[in-house]
């Protein structure tokens, strides 16, 4: 009875190469992240889907890619991966009544990415 | 712009003391909360307290408790009688009221030592 589920869990994959992580909830959000964090640990937003509609966006490269097939689903699609891309990438997803700021955010087990 | 500030790269404590993870935040919003969530050695990321801007108490969970100061812009984490499994990084976050957006902090990395 997983939350938010992600897989694959691990990923290592060449320079170059394009890769797909995907994320499901059965939580019954509308809500849906995808999060990066790095070596650091530092946590920052990548996009946010609210019922297979994008509304968050931050500096992203385009070579990041998400898709909502529907709103238990959230994929995440990432061309010519770079060195860079090294990361752990988190799936969220979030129920907000507004305005309410109450924003918790259940979070998938992350998937993490090492690019050769 | 929102901001969380995690003075407290790592912390140390023994098992059974409180301790104190500090963070103080920047927001223009009057309607936001404060959440503290944990990241153990695993991986995931556990969901601990929340603190509403119009909170009039102090959150507390169990062991977990927020001393929210609003003039201060500060929700420090307090967790008493430590545990080695308390061991993990915690993230303080923002959130803007109606808006999908988490910010967080850079975390603080405690260890409890036996």
């Amino acid at each position: 009875d997983t939350a938010v589920s992600q897989t694959p869990k691990y990923l290592v994959t060449q320079m170059g190469n394009d890769k797909s992580i995907k994320c499901e909830q059965n939580l019954g959000h509308d809500t849906m992240y995808w999060y990066k964090q790095d070596s650091k640990k530092f946590l920052k937003i990548m996009f946010s889907y609210n019922n297979k509609e994008l509304i968050i966006n931050e500096t992203v490269p385009n070579r990041f890619s998400p898709k909502s097939p529907d709103k238990a689903h959230l994929n995440l699609h990432i061309n010519s991966l770079e060195l860079g891309d090294s990361a752990v990438y988190f799936c969220a997803s979030s129920q907000i009544p507004p305005p309410s700021s109450y924003n918790e955010q259940f979070f998938g087990p992350g998937t993490r990415l090492t690019v050769l | 712009a929102q901001k969380i500030t995690q003075t407290q790269p790592g912390m140390f404590v023994q098992e059974k003391e409180a301790v104190t993870l500090d963070c103080t935040y920047d927001t223009s919003d009057p309607s936001y909360g404060l959440f503290w969530y944990k990241q153990p050695s695993s991986g995931e990321m556990i969901f601990l307290i929340y603190q509403g801007s119009y909170d009039q108490q102090n959150a507390t969970e169990g062991r977990y408790s927020l001393n929210f100061q609003k003039a201060r812009k500060s929700a420090n984490l307090v967790i008493s009688a430590s545990q080695l499994g308390d061991s993990a990084m915690y993230f303080c976050v923002l959130s803007q009221g109606g808006s999908e957006k988490l910010v967080f902090g850079k975390g603080t990395k405690l260890t409890v030592n036996p």
